[in-house]
């Protein structure tokens, strides 16, 4: 079975940092593209970045773009997202989301920037 | 940058009937290889979307055949034959023909 899991969410002050990592099993990474999108409480979903097979193609919305980093570790068969210089409207949950036979989503990590 | 508009953003509908949710973007969404990245999702209360309809009218694996897709060059419509109470919750369209890819603002499904 296809899936992806999400970790690394959590409370972090504004101008701070987070690591996000996505463990895909059942399909390799390497092989399809792989993206991040939020989801701000109570809001719609938003694009974050997206990846392509091989990571040599990286695309970032605009507001995150400068401070949010995808990236992949195929020996781990894993995304992540570092994040930094995090703002208060960064505040969201974070789905991964591996685009090989379908489109599979994990159940999202929570980041929460506030003081 | 490609806006997605979707009406109505709320549906309230009675168990059996149609429903029709309508999303227009704001360019046209056939890429290069003359396929239109239009797709469909549906997200339940407190569950992670999951996507229904691909390439505009594709249905993807384990979805009911009474959903179904159509559409084409700004214009996209996802009707549902018969609603069932499972299929409360928000749909969205996303384009995925252009960086960035977009979701619709979504419309919220309930039940009359």
């Amino acid at each position: 079975e296809e899936q992806v899991v999400e970790s690394g969410g959590g409370l972090v002050q504004p101008g701070g940092s987070l690591r996000l990592s996505c463990a895909a099993s059942g399909f390799t990474i390497h092989n399809f593209w792989m993206s991040w999108v939020r989801q701000a409480p109570g809001e719609g979903l938003e694009w974050v970045a997206h990846i392509n097979p091989g990571g040599s193609e990286k695309y970032y919305v605009d507001s995150v773009r400068g401070r949010f980093t995808i990236s992949g570790d195929n020996a781990k068969n894993s995304l992540y997202l570092e994040m930094n210089s995090l703002r208060a409207e960064d505040t969201a949950m974070y789905y991964c989301i591996g685009w090989s036979s379908g489109s599979i989503w994990g159940q999202g990590t929570l980041v929460t920037v506030s003081s | 940058d490609v806006v997605m508009t979707q009406s109505p953003l709320s549906l309230p509908v009675t168990l059996g009937q149609p429903a029709s949710i309508s999303c227009r973007s704001s360019q046209g969404l056939v890429n290069s290889a003359g396929n239109t990245l239009l797709d469909w999702f549906h997200q339940r209360p407190g569950q992670s979307p999951r996507r229904l309809i691909y390439e505009v009218s594709k249905r993807d694996s384990g979805v009911p055949d009474r959903f179904s897709g159509s559409g084409s060059g700004t214009d996209f419509t996802l009707k549902i034959n018969g609603v069932e109470a499972e299929d409360v919750g928000v749909y969205y369209c996303m384009q995925r023909t252009r960086w960035p890819h977009a979701f619709g603002q979504g419309t919220k499904l309930e039940i009359k």
